[in-house]
């Protein structure tokens, strides 16, 4: 098993779809991140969700709802997206805390919304 | 606000020479932690070097180092003996608000770096 994975790797939907993104962690981290990497911006934070209680919200728009069960999956349900929303998203898992705490992240979804 | 600058959209290096990425930060936090981060073609995101606000030398991990100037508030990284497999994203990030135990992530906009044969 790979540290963090993520399913779907692509995914295509319509702009009146629900889809949801998964995110798996293995690494026994209690802190798990969405970022979204648009092709003219740097990654951008979303949601930060630690011990599986959200402790950030980066503004994101309602279109977007995060879930975080425990505290080794997380996922972004996703409806009536814009095109703009098309896009990488990244998920991430660390212990925070640690002193260095680096973040571990999955390979991603690309996100098209047609 | 927090905010990570990295002037070099692109970089060019020959194999086996060394090459150096710049980054530079913002913040009025006194204590932070500094990454970069490798994103080849594939997507994922590979963690290099770390670098805390209070350590006093700069950070190593085998072929990476990086070149913290507190004062400058500036965060290089430095590849010695490029390899083929190097090109890739070069992204800085920081994580501010370290002592409340906070470890998300604020990414610069990214260098890319080919290593040419």
């Amino acid at each position: 098993e790979t540290g963090v994975t993520q399913t779907p790797r692509h995914l295509v939907m319509g702009m009146t779809n629900k889809k949801s993104l998964k995110c798996e962690q293995h690494l026994g981290h209690n802190a798990m991140y969405w970022y979204k990497q648009s092709a003219k911006k740097p990654l951008e934070l979303m949601f930060v969700y630690n011990f599986k209680e959200q402790t950030e919200n980066n503004s994101v728009p309602s279109r977007f709802s995060p879930e975080c069960p425990n505290s080794s999956h997380l996922f972004l349900h996703l409806h009536t997206l814009q095109p703009e929303d098309s896009a990488l998203y990244l998920c991430a898992s660390s212990q925070e805390a640690e002193v260095s705490g680096e973040a571990f992240f999955g390979q991603g979804t690309r996100l098209t919304v047609v | 606000a927090q905010k990570i600058t990295q002037t070099q959209p692109g970089m060019f290096v020959q194999e086996k020479e060394a090459v150096t990425l710049d980054c530079t930060y913002d913040t009025s936090d006194p204590s932070y932690g500094l990454f970069w981060y490798k994103q080849p073609s594939s997507g994922e995101m590979i963690f290099l070097i770390y670098q805390g606000s209070y350590d006093q030398q700069n950070a190593t991990e085998g072929r990476y180092s990086l070149n913290f100037q507190k004062a400058r508030k500036s965060a290089n990284l430095v590849i010695s003996a490029s390899q083929l497999g190097d090109s890739a994203m070069y992204f800085c990030a920081m994580s501010f608000g370290w002592d409340t135990g906070r470890r998300a992530l604020t990414f610069g906009s990214g260098t890319r770096l080919q290593v040419q044969p």
